[in-house]
């Protein structure tokens, strides 16, 4: 069965710190991959995407992610966070037609 | 602001009610999926709507769950008899057909919370 596995339920780091964000998915069939952040009392919004092409795939905040397909990997990092990226990242997997599964979200907390 | 939106995003209901959700999705989009989050996990894929038609439905909607969307536009999800494990955030997600590709990104309304005593 497909899965999602976020390693890590919660991230303490640092403002300027380095962060890794892990995901981790199985499946039999190929897939496209999404990570999502969520903001106190808000809706999930869309942080970048892998359909295809290029491995590497960035957001326009200064996040992102690389696909490895031979350890089921799509790791979300950023080099230098804020306080504002407090929040909860969901990574998640579409494997063709409709279906999204997501991951049980990691929460990364900045601290100053 | 036209983006996705749920009413009402606070229910607080006594065990054995019935309660109703609304979301109202972005205008152009085909597609309309609703998802559960309980504590500490993941959305869930509850259901989804091609236009006014339910195209799938999760093994987790059992039959007190029902779900509509009447001319392709607005939906309602409807819990019958209420129970303790109901209590959860229900968001919506709209998104456009998915013949235009993989990429067609779902747009999450802010949800609506739902608190069974």
């Amino acid at each position: 069965a497909q899965s999602v596995t976020q390693l890590d339920s919660q991230v303490p780091v640092f403002e300027e710190a380095p962060v890794e964000l892990r995901c981790n998915y199985s499946s039999s069939v190929s897939v496209y991959l999404f990570w999502y952040v969520q903001y106190p009392n808000q809706g999930l919004q869309l942080l970048l995407k892998y359909l295809s092409g290029s491995t590497l795939v960035e957001s326009i905040n200064g996040f992102e992610a690389e696909f490895n397909k031979s350890q089921t990997s799509f790791h979300l990092r950023k080099p230098s966070v804020h306080i504002s990226d407090t929040a909860e990242y969901f990574c998640a997997v579409k494997m063709g037609g409709f279906k999204t599964i997501f991951g049980a979200g990691t929460r990364l907390f900045v601290k100053a | 602001d036209t983006g996705v939106s749920q009413n009402p995003r606070h229910k607080i209901t006594k065990r054995g009610q019935n309660v109703t959700f609304r979301c109202d999705p972005i205008s152009e989009h085909n597609r309309l999926y609703w998802y559960r989050q309980t504590l500490g996990q993941g959305p869930e894929f509850l259901t989804y709507f091609q236009n006014e038609a339910q195209l799938e439905k999760s093994r987790l909607l059992s039959d007190r769950f029902s779900a509509e969307r009447p001319k392709g536009s607005f939906s309602t999800l409807e819990i019958q008899r209420t129970e303790q494990g109901d209590s959860a955030m229900y968001l919506c997600a709209s998104s456009l057909d998915a013949d235009r590709g993989p990429d067609n990104e779902q747009f999450f309304g802010p949800g609506t919370r739902l608190t069974v005593l």
